[in-house]
């Protein structure tokens, strides 16, 4: 079961680039990296997911070296309504009959000020 | 597209007493999740089901804690008896076979006193 470490908190401004790393050394083979975002009184919401190398969508971009053990969201020109927890989960893709057993650390707090 | 669906939205009952939350999951969404998310932590995976079947209840406390899906569908979570830790945010979630990418409900924010 891979264990995720990512900073607690974090702080920006508007329209910077925040860059947030997310340790995991003992991922899988079969494992993808998936981030999630969490607004107050919300339930968690899916940003992107990636195997390796880069992967782009509208909202972020996500940076996978090729060992695998650890992977970078990438949040361009963050604005206010960008604050909020994000969380970096690491489990296989499909579903499978054991559980994925995709498990959400305490994440991080982002803070973005004017 | 309809979400995640869950009630209550709050609900406060003493310790000992019971208390069950429902579900509705995205319409064709196989696999459901529920999760307990304490206040300052992340949520925590209480049961997975694949269809009606359970495929992961590993860290449901299950001397107090229930959960079943009827018909694959709904799903209702329930706590007998309620102690004051259980005090949360009870998540629901769905997916397709792709579980990582869940849907999450708006939750309901379980006081224990």
């Amino acid at each position: 079961l891979a264990k995720t470490t990512q900073p607690i908190s974090m702080d920006s401004y508007e329209g910077q680039e925040v860059n947030i790393t997310c340790s995991h050394n003992n991922i899988a083979t079969n494992d993808y990296i998936t981030w999630y975002q969490q607004f107050p009184s919300q339930g968690p919401r899916f940003i992107i997911q990636g195997y390796k190398t880069k992967v782009t969508n509208e909202v972020a971009s996500l940076f996978i070296p090729a060992d695998r053990k650890s992977s970078t969201l990438s949040l361009p020109r963050v604005s206010l309504s960008d604050t909020a927890v994000y969380y970096c989960l690491v489990g296989e893709a499909r579903v499978t009959g054991g559980g994925n057993k995709l498990t959400f650390g305490t994440g991080t707090q982002l803070k973005v000020e004017l | 597209e309809a979400g995640v669906a869950q009630s209550p939205r709050y609900k406060i009952i003493e310790k000992r007493q019971s208390v069950a939350f429902w579900c509705n999951p995205i319409s064709g969404h196989a696999t459901l999740y529920w999760y307990q998310q304490i206040l300052g932590q992340g949520p925590k995976l209480l049961i997975q089901f694949q269809n009606n079947g359970v495929v992961d209840d590993s860290q449901l406390p299950k001397d107090r804690f229930s959960a079943e899906r009827l018909k694959g569908v709904d799903s209702t979570l329930k706590i007998q008896p309620a102690k004051l830790e259980d005090s949360a945010v009870y998540l629901c979630a769905s997916s397709t076979d792709r579980a990582y990418e869940q849907y999450f409900g708006p939750g309901t924010r379980l006081t224990v006193t």
